[in-house]
């Protein structure tokens, strides 16, 4: 039983490009989330999902897409990377809500 | 809409020293009270939690009671650690049907030294 898991653990990009973010859940739970963590900032909910096949928006979604396919996975989505998405990447499922080892991401 | 505040860090604390983190709530209804721990490098881990007024959440020596009329989840220790060095958040989960989205506050850094 993994919990939560996170792909990659870091990455570096430039500034317009283009990667996605997977994280898996191997506890059957239906509602996923996507976070970012600034320093001050607490963390912040960018997109979440109830479901297979549905997504939402959270609190600070622009520059993100998502996507559930399947129940167990939930991709995050940056089709042109700002170095204001400079942050640390949290994906959690729930309930209860469980949370992965985070991915460090740097835009530069 | 939901906000969760706590006190601002860093706080520093001496071995066996107690702590009180504050966090106070605005949301509508009653939603449940969450206190997460963050270790350096690592994810976010449930540390204690309360569901309805009056209730105590406690786990590895910490504790947080639910008070609806101050809307207030502070976290206390009577000793801390070194071990227990890390970042604190104070969250809070709307009541009802929904997604079980948390709301967090913007987290209290605790070092405590030898």
């Amino acid at each position: 039983n993994a919990g939560v898991t996170q792909t990659p653990k870091f990455r570096v990009l430039k500034t317009g490009q283009s990667m996605t973010l997977l994280c898996a859940q191997d506890m059957n739970h239906e509602y996923m989330y996507w976070y970012r963590q600034d320093p001050g900032m607490g963390l912040r909910l960018i997109h979440y999902s109830v479901g297979e096949g549905t997504t939402a928006k959270g609190e600070v979604p622009d520059g993100y897409n998502v996507s559930r396919l399947k129940k167990q996975n939930f991709l995050l989505g940056l089709e042109s990377a700002a170095p204001s998405q400079t942050s640390v990447y949290f994906c959690a499922s729930s309930y209860p809500t469980t949370f992965g080892p985070g991915t460090r991401l740097t835009v530069l | 809409g939901d906000s969760v505040t706590q006190m601002e860090g860093p706080v520093t604390l001496s071995e066996e020293a107690c702590l009180t983190i504050n966090c106070t709530y605005t949301a509508t209804g009653y939603p449940s009270l969450f206190w997460y721990v963050q270790y350096p490098g690592e994810g976010l881990q449930l540390l204690l939690k309360a569901t309805k007024a009056d209730d105590k959440g406690s786990n590895k020596g910490f504790e947080a009671t639910y008070r609806k009329e101050t809307t207030s989840f502070h976290l206390e220790k009577g000793s801390v650690q070194v071990s227990d060095s890390a970042v604190y958040f104070c969250a809070l989960r709307r009541s009802g049907a929904g997604s079980y989205q948390l709301t967090f506050g913007k987290g209290t850094k605790l070092s405590v030294i030898p």
